[in-house]
């Protein structure tokens, strides 16, 4: 089955700094989602992006869907954006969601 | 309205003991999916489900497992016999065909004490 990797696996930043999250995966893929897990557990979905740059707010996401990766960035974090940063990719052969291992963000106040 | 709803929110049982967990999602999905996530790792796979049977499962989804949508608007997962193993966040998701998103339920949270 196709592989997800994340990377940095943790992530600590100063309240106001910039990040980069990346995800790699190994094969085709006919979806990738990041998602945000909040203290409650919730799974919220940020960006559906097989391909391309989306932004929201202070959020963007960019996927090179031929070069298989994907990156979300973070600018001016603030405290609130604490919490595991997840990709997911869904497989072009079988329809299935593949998660990564996540990114654990901290950013202190 | 949510694109998928999951009850119970927190379900305790007792070893041994069988649960149900539910999702509705809306009409329009073809595509459904159980996910576990044991706390403080990673989101993992169980299984999907088209066309009213099971598409692919995982390793995890052994014979204890089973799935059913048997009206047509509740899709379910059954775990026959708990084992303090099980204890979880299960999440529920449906989708479309292709390239559409899936959308995630908020999660049942599982303890087998």
């Amino acid at each position: 089955g196709i592989q997800v990797e994340q990377s940095p696996p943790d992530l600590i930043l100063q309240e106001g700094a910039n990040s980069t999250l990346r995800c790699n995966f190994s094969d085709s893929v006919n979806n990738l989602q990041w998602f945000h897990q909040n203290p409650w557990g919730q799974l919220i979905n940020l960006f559906y992006i097989p391909s391309g740059t989306k932004q929201n707010g202070r959020l963007s996401a960019t996927t090179v869907a031929t070069e298989r990766y994907s990156l979300l960035y973070i600018s001016s974090s603030q405290t609130t954006d604490s919490g595991v940063y997840f990709c997911a990719v869904l497989e072009w052969l079988n329809n299935d969601m593949r998660f990564g291992a996540g990114t654990r963000l901290t950013v202190k106040p | 309205e949510p694109e998928v709803t999951q009850t119970p929110s927190h379900q305790v049982t007792q070893m041994g003991q069988e649960v149900i967990l539910r999702c509705v999602p809306i009409s329009n999905h073809l595509y459904f999916y159980w996910y576990r996530q044991i706390l403080g790792q990673k989101v993992e796979f169980l299984v999907s489900f088209y066309n009213n049977e099971i598409s692919e499962k995982s390793e995890i989804f052994d014979d204890q497992f089973s799935v059913e949508r048997p009206d047509g608007s509740n899709f379910t997962l059954k775990i026959r016999s708990t084992k303090l193993e099980d204890s979880a966040m299960y999440f529920c998701a449906a989708g479309g065909q292709g390239f559409s998103p899936l959308h995630f339920g908020n999660g049942t949270r599982l303890t087998v004490t």
